[in-house]
């Protein structure tokens, strides 16, 4: 199993609707979440990042984090054409380790 | 936005020659970290640094070295380049006490 998963395929939606995309961990004792945009052939840029239970929100940009179960989503409102890109879940493991795991992404067009 | 530069932003090279890649942050920050990313694929990590002096390997790390002997300077070396090689690679920094990982626009090598 890995240790990031993003499983969805390419997230096709109409600008303006909302995007959803969804993150699964396998180290119950991971203790942060982020999010991160990669335009192709570009570098990963952080927008989100959570460490509690619950929702987080930044402008069209929400987090959801549910460590019982083990996930973690992304919400994008209003979804513009500048939104098409790579979406990135990185999770932070246990105390005194300082790497992130990183998913493959899940890529989002959003249609005019 | 993060201060990370890094150098050459394109490379291509012969079989077996040493190729150092730099990467340089005005941050101060003390943790540097290097991954390889291949198109739609996970970021894998080569190396990472807690500070001056030192590094540790990551998952991808049996065909490179780094070195720290600065806190703002990270270079990564290929002893003898390989068409396997051939990837984008990412320089990353973050603040200790801080999970936020900051990235560089990265150098895409190409090894014929």
């Amino acid at each position: 199993q890995k240790e990031v998963e993003q499983n969805s395929g390419p997230l096709s939606v109409p600008e303006g609707a909302i995007a959803s995309l969804n993150c699964t961990y396998s180290d119950r004792g991971s203790q942060s979440f982020f999010w991160y945009r990669q335009y192709s052939g570009k570098s990963p840029e952080l927008i989100m990042f959570i460490y509690s239970n619950g929702d987080k929100e930044d402008g069209r940009f929400t987090a959801q984090l549910n460590k019982a179960s083990q996930y973690v989503s992304l919400l994008i409102r209003d979804s513009q054409p500048s939104d098409s890109a790579t979406y990135l879940c990185a999770v932070g493991p246990r105390y005194g380790n300082n790497r992130l795991a990183f998913g493959k992404g899940n890529q989002v067009v959003v249609i005019p | 936005e993060a201060d990370i530069y890094q150098t050459p932003r394109y490379l291509v090279i012969g079989t077996g020659k040493k190729i150092t890649l730099e990467c340089s942050q005005t941050m101060g920050h003390d943790k540097m970290y290097w991954y390889q990313q291949d198109p739609g694929m996970e970021l894998h990590l080569i190396h990472y640094s807690y500070g001056v002096n030192s590094t540790e390997k990551g998952d991808l790390s049996s065909e490179s070295t780094v070195s720290r002997i600065r806190t703002e300077h990270f270079p990564l070396t290929l002893e003898s380049a390989r068409p396997s090689h051939t990837s984008q690679y990412l320089c990353a920094s973050r603040q200790g006490g801080s999970y936020e990982q900051y990235f560089g626009p990265g150098t895409r090598l190409t090894v014929t």
